[in-house]
């Protein structure tokens, strides 16, 4: 049980170019997210997904797109890269709504991104 | 909209000491959890400890217990018998609705020989 894994744990990309990250749980969990983590501002939601072949907008969307073809994988792609988009991002999954005690996020272990 | 506020940026323990750290929060929702989590320097996301709403008895976990006052919207983390495994960052964090999770900023914690 790997639980939740993120490949690649480090990328360096220029400006302009594109890359996917990519997020895999084996836990069976229906959600995923996607988080960016940039110092002094905790972690912020990209975009999250309540089942496979649906996907919403978090709190920071713009530049970035996903896509959840499988239950187990949650993409996150970077169609042009910019500066401002250096960070650390994290996939989590959980089990179910609130109000039940599987409510826990389970965290890869993240990917560095440097866009220069 | 929710928020999450953790006012302190880093505090400093001696070991074997305790540490208390704040967060408050702000919901709508009148069903939440709140949780802690612990991101050591390997940055992996670690949850300590979490409080269901609709419990009024404060969480423990062995050194970690929680003071949820939810009239307040307080949820303070105090780290008891600090040892030097417990430095990272510490983050709370908010979930609501269909899971959705709000965090704070972070706080990070300094523990001292």
């Amino acid at each position: 049980n790997a639980g939740v894994t993120q490949t690649p744990k480090f990328r360096v990309l220029k400006t302009g170019q594109s890359m996917t990250l990519l997020c895999a749980q084996d836990m069976n969990h229906e959600y995923m997210y996607w988080y960016r983590q940039d110092p002094g501002m905790g972690l912020r939601l990209i975009h999250y997904s309540v089942g496979e072949g649906t996907t919403a907008k978090g709190e920071v969307p713009d530049g970035y797109n996903v896509s959840r073809l499988k239950k187990q994988n949650f993409l996150l792609g970077l169609e042009s890269a910019a500066p401002s988009q250096t960070s650390v991002y994290f996939c989590a999954s959980s089990y179910s709504v609130s109000g039940s005690e599987y409510n826990e996020q389970f965290f890869g272990p993240g990917t560095r991104l440097t866009v220069l | 909209a929710q928020t999450v506020t953790q006012s302190q940026p880093e505090m400093s323990v001696q070991e074997a000491e305790t540490v208390t750290l704040s967060c408050t929060y702000d919901t709508s929702e009148s069903d939440y959890y709140l949780f802690w989590y612990k991101q050591p320097p390997s940055r992996q996301m670690i949850l300590v400890i979490r409080q269901e709403a609709y419990k009024q008895q404060n969480a423990t976990e062995n050194r970690f217990s929680v003071n949820f006052q939810k009239a307040a919207k307080s949820f303070s983390l105090k780290i008891s018998d600090s040892q030097l495994g417990d430095a990272a960052m510490y983050f709370c964090a908010l979930s609501y609705s269909w899971g959705k999770f709000q965090f704070g900023a972070g706080t990070q914690v300094v523990v001292t020989p």
